[in-house]
């Protein structure tokens, strides 16, 4: 069963410019996260999705950050602009069993540098 | 609001010994609790689930219990191995929220 897969792994951008990653979550899977990691913290959530439609985005940043899951499989989380303290690693993860009781599968995680 | 606390925050044990980590959390009003592994520059992979009905589940030479009533998990590793050697995250399932995360305990295992 392939895993949940993410891209891109690395990138390097300039503060105020934009960004853009990519995920696509275990086949069948309904729930889909977003977390962002930071240096030496636990990920915390930024946004989570049931099918196409968003059941959390208390956390998100509105401002400058987006997200959307179209069909209800891929999803795509946006920043536009970054800021430096948006340097992280942005974890997507899969759930097939929805917010209670669901075991979360991640995927690799894309590496953020704002400089 | 829920917080998790994972203590210690780093651990460095020789090959061969059997440790201990710690998570605690604040509100026992969970539905399952989680163990994760992350190797540097990886992502998270599931360890353990432990559902709130639940005391311990194993798996190989790892255990994890669970005491809802004191908010307290812990995730016991036999016979410690250099392969063991990565960040290990406790998270908490709560009614109407995704799973919260502690900070992790880092171990590492010497050969």
């Amino acid at each position: 069963e392939a895993g949940v897969a993410q891209s891109p792994r690395y990138k390097i951008i300039e503060k105020r410019q934009s960004v853009a990653f990519w995920c696509n979550p275990i086949s069948g899977h309904a729930t889909l996260y977003w977390y962002q990691q930071i240096l030496g913290q636990g990920p915390k959530l930024l946004i989570q999705f049931q099918n196409n439609g968003v059941v959390d985005d208390s956390q998100l940043p509105k401002d400058r950050f987006s997200a959307e899951r179209l069909k209800g499989v891929d999803s795509t989380l946006k920043i536009q602009p970054a800021k430096l303290e948006d340097s992280a690693v942005y974890l997507c993860a899969s759930s097939s069993r929805g917010i209670r009781t669901g075991e979360l599968f991640f995927g690799e995680g894309s590496r953020l540098t704002v400089l | 609001k829920q917080e998790v606390t994972q203590i210690p925050a780093a651990l460095s044990v020789p090959e061969g010994e059997n440790l201990v980590l710690n998570c605690s959390f604040t509100d026992s009003a969970i539905y399952n609790l989680q163990w994760f592994r992350q190797d540097p520059g990886k992502g998270l992979t599931s360890l353990l689930l432990i559902q709130s009905s639940q005391r311990e589940q194993t798996s190989g030479r790892l255990n994890a219990s669970l005491d809802k009533s004191s908010g307290r998990s812990t995730l016991y590793i036999a016979a410690s191995q250099p392969g063991d050697s990565a960040t290990y995250l406790c998270a908490v399932n709560q009614a109407g929220t995704a799973l919260i995360f502690g900070k992790g305990t880092t171990l590492s295992v010497s050969s």
